[in-house]
């Protein structure tokens, strides 16, 4: 069975500082995903990574893949006038017949400081 | 380009009832998945429907159902409903190409009394 554990699970940020969440998964896969849900809304996609060593970035949102240690890494970059939000890791495997089954992470609730 | 729509937006329902919740995809995508989005054990797998058919089911009981239509549209259907049920329950849909992105709907949000 396929377990994706996220850390830290909340995360108090300052503005202008550097943070990283964590997201390993258990079993081999090629494909990771990165959301952002704001208080009260839907899931919005952020990253889509295919491959070994891809790394996306994004305004102040850089996220990284190592297939071989099961490891996806989310830094961002922290600034004031952020919404508090919940990131999560979301792991799948498309081709086939997978392609909506994805197992999600715990969810890191961010929230930010001036 | 219009998102995924999901219909209703909030619903209240007694124990014992039943409920229907609609999704419309976006145009084109093919794939509807569902989840269930809880405090207590996150967001979870229902099942997804692709051409119509079920590809892939979550580890939910029976009274969990779902279909889709010709034209993509998808709903879930949940019998004799229990207090736990209440949730956001999200409906995704995807392209069906190599990158296996989900696009998600804002949700139908269910409170069983």
């Amino acid at each position: 069975e396929l377990k994706v554990e996220q850390n830290p699970l909340f995360l108090s940020m300052q503005e202008g500082k550097n943070y990283t969440i964590y997201c390993n998964y258990s079993t081999t896969s090629d494909r990771l995903y990165w959301y952002r849900q704001d208080p009260g809304k839907s899931l919005e996609s952020l990253f889509v990574l295919l491959s070994n060593g891809a790394v996306k970035q994004e305004g102040r949102l850089m996220a990284s893949l190592d297939t071989k240690a099961r490891l996806s890494t989310l830094h961002i970059t922290a600034a004031v006038h952020d919404p508090s939000a919940t990131y999560f890791c979301a792991v799948g495997r498309a081709g086939g017949t997978s392609y909506g089954k994805l197992t999600f992470g715990q969810g890191t609730i961010l929230t930010v400081h001036p | 380009k219009a998102g995924v729509t999901q219909t209703p937006r909030y619903l209240i329902k007694t124990r014992g009832q039943q409920v229907t919740l609609s999704c419309s995809p976006i145009s084109g995508h093919r794939s509807v998945s569902w989840y269930q989005q809880t405090p207590g054990q996150g967001l979870q797998f229902l099942f997804e429907y692709f051409s119509e058919t079920q590809r892939n089911k979550g580890n939910f009981p029976g009274r969990f159902s779902g279909r889709q239509f010709s034209n993509s549209r998808s709903e879930m259907n949940v019998s004799t409903l229990e207090l736990g049920d209440s949730a956001l329950y999200l409906c995704a849909s995807s392209p069906s190409t190599d990158t296996g992105e989900l696009f998600f709907g804002e949700g139908s949000r269910l409170t069983v009394l």
